[in-house]
This record gives C-alpha cells, structure tokens and sequence, in this order.
C-alpha cells in the first residue's frame, strides 16, 4: 500500500521544546517538502529536499531544522527558536523536484501550551 | 507574495448546483495544478493543466485555463455534500533557481443538503 505518511497525528508541545514531526513516503520519490498551513490560510513551505542528504531552505525556516539520510525519510524539527509553532504542518513528496505534482501526507497538528 | 489567488474566498451552494471557483496568477507558468482540502486532512490533487492546454475534464471537474489572463478556474458540476472541502489552486513560481509549488489561500465550499 503505497503512499506517505505523518506521525504523530497532534502533538502538544510545551514551550522551549524541541519537537521532530515524522514523514515517511514509500513511493520512492526523489523530492519531499514540508509546509506549514495556518487556520484559512494556504501553504507555506518550510524547507524541501530534492535527493537524499540534500535539503534547502523554503520561505520560512526560522526555527525548523530537517534532515534527509534516507529516501524514504524527511523528520522536521520544530526548534524552541521558532515563536509561533502553533499550526498544521503538511509533507508532501513528487516524483522528481521539479514541476510534478506533489502528494501529501494526512497532516500533524502542533499545538504549543 | 501570493502567485495565486482564489476567488471567491468562501462559496455556499445548494446540493446539486454548480460550482466555479477563480484563480489568478502572476507570472508565466508551466502548469496549474487544483487540490482540494478536506476540514483538517492533507492535500488532494484533483487536476494539472498545463499552459499550452485551455480545458481539461476529470469526471465531473473541468478546468480552463486563459494564459492571456493569467486565470484559471475549477468547476464542479452536480455538487455533492462530499464536495465540502477548501480547494486551492498551486503554480511553480521560480525563486533563487529552484521551482517551488505556491498556493493561493484557497476557496471554502460547502454544499448544503
């Protein structure tokens, strides 16, 4: 059963905490991306990968960090740094990192108590 | 900034009836993606019209796309309360060399019984 993943489905963070959102894709895409989605707002992207142990800065890093040693992994990491993490953080995968479509995971909810 | 735009911003209708939502965008674009957004899950992808194509059809969706205009918009015909959902549209916008996949804010529906 193909397809991508995200754990854990909410997750409450207290401040000062560093907390590591999962995504895991067995479509064996090349490209994964991570955005963050505020209530009736589109999406912005955090940081994307184009091929395993390559990840670049999206529109709004500040406070997040990733990693990608393996195809199949993009954990994100939300830093005490970053000063508003209440939000829905979504992973996404495409076939190459280009113009392909994207397929997203179900989505982690993060909320700061 | 937005590259694309959706509009209207939230849409009521009537099982049954039609749907049309707008998209503007701002610069040359490969393609035009639609993806739709039930309440707290991921994306969808739902249709890709690419900019020497002017309507694409999947099953009861039709997408058009005015290159000219630089607009796209999504119908929906005989909508049903499963329709609910926020649909946004998506282009690559080209920023420091790398292709990166931007949404509008998206169009609200909800198909009343």
């Amino acid at each position: 059963d193909g397809g991508i993943t995200q754990s854990p489905k909410y997750l409450f963070r207290k401040e000062g905490q560093n907390v590591t959102l999962s995504c895991e894709q067995n479509l064996n895409h090349d490209a994964m991306y991570w955005y963050r989605q505020d209530p009736g707002q589109g999406l912005r992207l955090i940081y994307y990968s184009q091929i395993v142990n390559d990840f670049q800065k999206g529109d709004i890093a500040e406070g997040y960090s990733v990693s990608r040693e393996k195809k199949e992994s993009f954990p994100l990491t939300v830093t005490s740094a970053q000063k508003n993490p209440t939000a829905f953080y979504l992973c996404a995968s495409a076939p190459r990192f280009s113009t392909d479509t994207q397929y997203f995971g179900p989505g982690t909810r993060l909320t700061v108590l | 900034s937005q590259q694309g735009e959706e509009d209207p911003q939230a849409l009521s209708i009537q099982e049954g009836e039609n749907a049309t939502m707008n998209c503007s965008y701002k610069t040359s674009i490969n393609n035009l993606q639609w993806y739709r957004q039930n309440s707290g899950r991921g994306l969808v992808h739902l249709i890709l019209i690419r900019s020497n194509e002017r309507e694409k059809h999947s099953g009861r969706l039709r997408v058009t796309l005015d290159t000219s205009k630089k607009s796209s918009s999504l119908l929906i015909t005989a909508s049903r309360a499963a329709d609910t959902a926020s649909y946004f549209c998506a282009t690559y916008h080209e920023v420091q060399g790398a292709q990166k996949l931007v949404f509008g804010q998206g169009t609200r529906l909800t198909i009343n019984p």
